[in-house]
């Protein structure tokens, strides 16, 4: 089992539709989470972090996180065509100081 | 705005050549690492330094070698590349989880 789990997608929304990614992760120790968004042939870049259970918002991005069911998702309200990207979850724990990244989803907005 | 910036875009190398991919910070960040990304094995650690001269083994440190003499600069070893190292290499630096990285070098080894 992956210590960071993603849907690899794609996954297609139409432009002006939410879209929904969800990331699983196996180590309870692990203690915030973040999203990071790559175009392709771009490096990585971080968009969210949440450190608490709940949501957290910012601009059209919703993060939110479940410690208890293992959980994390991010949600971009109004897609865009720009925000056609991979995402990728990652869980870090300060134990070791180590970031665990997901495989990505790949999401693409269609006009 | 973080400025992480590396050595090469795009590097070619022979098997068994010593080859040095050169990342530079310019926020005082203490931690540095380096991974790579291939398609379906995703992001993985290779190494990271948590300050000058301190390094840690990552993931897949084998094959590699790291050097961090000046707070600013993390520099990745492949003490004598193979084709299994083509990769894209990526440095980041950051604190805990916020990292910031750097555009990334397409290394092929033939």
């Amino acid at each position: 089992q992956k210590e960071v789990e993603q849907n690899s997608g794609p996954l297609s929304v139409p432009e002006g539709a939410i879209a929904s990614l969800n990331c699983t992760y196996s180590d309870r120790g692990s203690q915030s989470f973040f999203w990071y968004r790559q175009y392709s042939g771009k490096s990585p870049e971080l968009i969210m972090s949440i450190y608490s259970n709940g949501d957290k918002e910012d601009g059209r991005f919703t993060a939110q996180l479940n410690k208890a069911s293992q959980y994390v998702s991010l949600l971009i309200r109004d897609s865009q065509p720009s925000d056609s990207a991979t995402y990728l979850c990652a869980a870090f724990k300060a134990a070791g100081n180590k970031l665990t990244f997901g495989g990505g989803t790949r999401v693409l907005v269609k006009p | 705005d973080v400025k992480v910036t590396q050595s090469s875009r795009y590097l070619v190398k022979r098997t068994g050549e010593k080859v040095f991919l050169e990342c530079v910070q310019d926020m005082d960040h203490e931690n540095m690492f380096w991974y790579r990304q291939d398609p379906g094995l995703g992001l993985r650690l290779i190494y990271f330094s948590y300050d000058v001269k301190m390094k840690e083994k990552g993931d897949i440190p084998e094959g590699y070698s790291v050097s961090r003499e000046k707070k600013e600069r993390f520099s990745l070893i492949l003490e004598s590349a193979s084709t299994n190292q083509t990769s894209m290499y990526l440095c980041a630096s950051g604190i805990a989880g916020e990292q910031y990285f750097g555009p990334g070098t397409r290394l092929t080894v033939t």
